[in-house]
């Protein structure tokens, strides 16, 4: 089985600009996540969908970043506008009904100018 | 809120010697599991071990962990440290209902010969 799948790998993007992440789960799992990844900070909840209906957006995220499920198989996660502070890896995850385990993709690493 | 505390930023170990990440939490749930997750550079993150019963020592790869409800702690340990151990790892406290999980800031392990 494919494993998630996030595009692009690299983004590089000028302040103000709008960027969109793209995340293909792992087929089949119906709990999706993105989380943003610093060396400050760590690994920070940014959404969670259940089946495609949207669970938890994380509350410091929510003015500037939208996450959408779009179908089982299809998220994005859009930043607009993007600042320097948004520079970072941004991370997809997906699981199944079991919810033991997380599945990561290998992330999108984002530099904003 | 919960949360998940590594103390350590950063560990440097020399080959073949001991070594031991600290994992401390606080959580109003009594339903929990707790996971150690590592990242290999230029990796997605992938689960080590996992643990929902107290005082019972889960092993994988070489390392164990053991979850002290007591002590509120989960740390990992390995009796002997390998070049290829060198590592982020992360700890992460899932409160039960979903995969939704509460990571720590995570822990940069370095084994060096």
């Amino acid at each position: 089985d494919a494993g998630v799948t996030q595009t692009p790998r690299h983004e590089v993007a000028e302040k103000g600009q709008t960027i969109i992440l793209k995340c293909e789960p792992v087929s089949g799992h119906n709990d999706l996540f993105w989380y943003r990844q610093t060396k400050i900070q760590g690994l920070e909840l940014l959404s969670y969908f259940r089946s495609k209906s949207l669970m938890e957006d994380g509350g410091a995220f929510k003015d500037r970043f939208k996450a959408e499920m779009l179908n089982s198989s299809f998220s994005t996660l859009k930043i607009q506008p993007t600042e320097p502070k948004d520079s970072a890896v941004y991370l997809c995850a997906s699981s199944d009904w079991s919810a033991e385990t997380l599945y990561f993709g290998s992330g999108t690493r984002l530099t904003v100018l | 809120g919960d949360s998940v505390t590594q103390t350590e930023g950063l560990v440097t170990v020399t080959e073949g010697l001991p070594v031991k990440l600290n994992c401390t939490y606080q959580t109003t749930y009594l339903t929990i599991a707790f996971f150690w997750y590592v990242q290999y550079l230029n990796e997605a993150p992938q689960v080590l071990l996992k643990s929902s019963t107290d005082n019972k020592r889960t092993e994988h790869q070489g390392f164990h962990a053991t979850l002290h409800k007591s002590s509120s702690s989960f740390h990992l340990q390995k009796s002997s440290a390998q070049l290829s151990d060198s590592a982020l790892y992360y700890c992460a406290l899932n409160q039960g209902g979903s995969a939704k999980l509460i990571f720590g800031e995570g822990t940069k392990l370095t084994v060096s010969s």
